[in-house]
């Protein structure tokens, strides 16, 4: 069975520090990638995805992610983070061959930014 | 906003009674997946359904049941409510093209007491 862990409960920055969360999965073949974040009250949304090509993905606001196969990471990180990254995230894999369409989520980083 | 709609925000009940869960999906979105999220946790996979067909089940007990209807909107049923299924329960709409991202609803927040 898959799963996915993230390396971070609770990460407290300031403001314009850099920002990186790790996430690793453990199923070995084919997978998709995200990050997802979900701002206090509201909705979990897509930050990036990863299907294939480029391992270096580019996602909203200013987020980045890599991923690394041979260590089975897909790294979150933000150069400058700003107090309304304030919110929790959370990495989620899926693998369509093997386990269909449904995700398997980290157990979520809880990011606060100081202003 | 994402296009995927849930009913109702927030719910209380009782331990032993059955509450039922709606949403509706997005456009164009013929599957449908249901996550409970736990305080402090990471979303969990329930069940997902295609075509009105239960389509995958994550690792929860039958008393947690869903529908599918014709137009796609979807239901998660659960009977005999215990305690820990206190949660925000995650719809989420999707298509089955292979490289796809799900469309998450806003929840619905379940107390159970």
């Amino acid at each position: 069975a898959q799963s996915v862990s993230q390396h971070n409960h609770h990460v407290i920055l300031s403001e314009a520090a850099s920002l990186e969360l790790g996430c690793n999965y453990s199923y070995g073949g084919t997978v998709n990638l995200f990050w997802y974040v979900q701002y206090p009250g509201q909705h979990l949304q897509l930050l990036l995805k990863y299907f294939s090509g480029d391992p270096l993905v580019k996602g909203i606001k200013g987020f980045e992610a890599e991923f690394i196969k041979s260590k089975f990471s897909f790294n979150l990180r933000k150069p400058s983070v700003q107090w309304s990254d304030t919110a929790e995230y959370f990495c989620a894999v899926n693998a369509p061959e093997a386990y269909g369409q449904n995700f398997v989520f980290g157990p979520g980083t809880r990011l606060s930014v100081l202003p | 906003e994402t296009g995927v709609t849930q009913s109702p925000t927030h719910l209380i009940k009782t331990r032993g009674q059955q509450v039922t869960l709606r949403c509706s999906s997005q456009s164009g979105h013929n599957t449908v997946s249901w996550y409970q999220q736990a305080l402090g946790q990471g979303p969990q996979f329930i069940f997902q359904y295609y075509r009105e067909e239960e389509n995958g089940r994550g690792n929860f007990p039958p008393r947690f049941s869903g529908l599918q209807f014709p137009n796609y909107s979807s239901e998660l049923n659960v009977n005999a409510l215990e305690l820990d299924d206190s949660a925000l329960y995650l719809c989420a709409s999707s298509t089955q093209r292979y490289n796809t991202e799900a469309f998450f609803g806003q929840g619905t927040r379940l107390t159970v007491v």
